[in-house]
């Protein structure tokens, strides 16, 4: 079982370039998020889904794009790179089984913008 | 956004010796969580919990989802050089649908 699976594991991308962070995710699991983790510090939410076709802003959305257009898949999206967006970004899903809500996370993607 | 509060933010100590750290917050929520990050690694999850007042162990871990459910608690139990990384709660609102994470608390350990 998968799980969770985040592509690429690392990237360098230069000041103004887009690129699209992947996850997919195979728990046929209905949430799914997108943080991003500083040197040192905790998880911040960037945006969130909670099924096919729906989407919301998280802490710290600016700069970044998501789209969800099958329930496995969740990529987000960076139209101009910017230095600030240095950091690693994880992928998690997670869906509430009755009251069971339980979050999986992928392995990181781990971006650096110069 | 709301908040969790988790404290404390980072701890020093020797191999061995028990950790205990917890979240608090204003509102009520309906889930824990409690999750470990290895270096280089994305979260594990170590314990749910769904109940007011339920106490689950996983191992030397042992949680607790607090009576008002406004709170939990991690302890680790003789500590061992693996356990260094850093601890993470997460909590569901009640009525709401998303997750909320805490900072995270570091655990560093002298051997």
């Amino acid at each position: 079982n998968a799980g969770v699976t985040q592509t690429p594991k690392f990237q360098v991308l230069k000041t103004g370039q887009s690129m699209t962070l992947q996850c997919t995710q195979d728990m046929n699991h209905n949430y799914m998020y997108w943080y991003r983790q500083d040197p040192g510090m905790g998880l911040k939410l960037i945006y969130y889904s909670v099924g096919a076709g729906i989407t919301d802003k998280g802490e710290v959305p600016n700069g970044y794009n998501v789209s969800r257009s099958t329930t496995e898949d969740f990529p987000l999206r960076l139209e101009l790179a910017a230095p600030s967006q240095t950091s690693v970004y994880f992928c998690a899903s997670s869906t509430p089984t009755g009251r069971r809500t339980e979050a999986f996370f992928g392995q990181g993607t781990r971006l650096t913008v110069v | 956004g709301q908040q969790l509060n988790q404290s404390p933010q980072s701890m020093f100590i020797q191999e061995g010796e028990d950790v205990s750290m917890n979240c608090t917050s204003s509102s009520i929520f309906n889930t824990w969580l409690w999750y470990k990050q290895d270096p280089g690694e994305g979260p594990v999850l170590l314990i749910a919990l769904y109940k007011a007042g339920e106490l689950t162990s996983n191992g030397r871990l042992t949680a607790q989802f607090g009576i008002t459910r406004k709170d939990s608690f991690l302890n680790i139990s003789a500590s061992i050089p693996s356990d260094v990384g850093i601890y993470f709660c997460a909590g569901q609102l009640q009525g709401a649908q998303k997750l909320v994470f805490g900072q995270g608390t570091r655990l560093t350990i002298n051997p």
